[in-house]
């Protein structure tokens, strides 16, 4: 089945700092969405995000699905940013093993 | 909408058990799915359902059953618990499972399952 890796796995950020999460997947994919898990273990959609560019508040997300990846960027990064990243793919949603990120006060 | 709701939110069971855990979706949604999550992992995938009375196996079905009768359930059950099945469960559904069509997934809030 196809491949999901995300990097880098940890992340200690100072808050109001700036951030890039990055997701590469092995083959084509028709579906790409990116979640918060937040230390309370809730799933929180972030994006769905197949191919180009979206932004919300102070994150923002770009897929280039020919080159077969996904950025996320975090800005300003705030305490409640803590959390694992996932990235998943395809209709199956394939998930990667996250990113751990903890923003620091 | 209450969206996607899972119960129970934790429960602890012995060896050879079995039990369902329930989930429900008012969206109207076709598609809906079970993963597990285990520490330090991703999520993966147990069964899935492209709409009522047709479900299919995903990554890690064995010991799992599922059933879909209604648009609106989709249990997931253990026939006899073992230890490896101690994980946290997430149900998920979206309005299609069909590739090219808008397919974001929206997850239940999980359940913790201890198996002793």
């Amino acid at each position: 089945g196809i491949q999901v890796e995300q990097s880098p796995p940890d992340l200690i950020l100072q808050e109001g700092a700036n951030s890039t999460l990055r997701c590469n997947f092995s083959d084509s994919v028709n579906n790409l969405q990116w979640f918060h898990q937040n230390p309370w273990g809730q799933l929180i959609n972030l994006f769905y995000i197949p191919s180009g560019t979206k932004q919300n508040g102070r994150l923002s997300a770009t897929t280039v699905a020919t080159e077969r990846y996904s950025l996320l960027y975090i800005s300003s990064s705030q305490t409640t940013d803590s959390g694992v990243y996932f990235c998943a793919v395809n209709n199956r949603l394939a998930f990667g093993k996250g990113n751990q990120v903890v923003v620091i006060p | 909408n209450a969206g996607v709701t899972q119960t129970p939110k934790f429960q602890v069971l012995k060896t050879g058990q079995s039990m369902t855990l329930q989930c429900a979706q008012d969206m109207n949604h076709e598609y809906m799915s079970w993963y597990r999550q285990d520490p330090g992992m991703g999520l993966r995938l147990i069964h899935y359902s492209v709409g009522a009375g047709i479900t299919d196996q995903g990554e890690v079905p064995n010991g799992y059953n599922v059933s879909r009768s209604t648009t609106e359930d989709f249990p997931l059950r253990l026939l006899s618990a073992a230890p490896s099945q101690t994980s946290v469960y997430f149900c998920a559904s979206s309005y299609s499972g069909l590739a090219g069509s808008y397919n974001e997934q929206f997850f239940g809030p999980g359940t913790r399952l201890t198996v002793l």
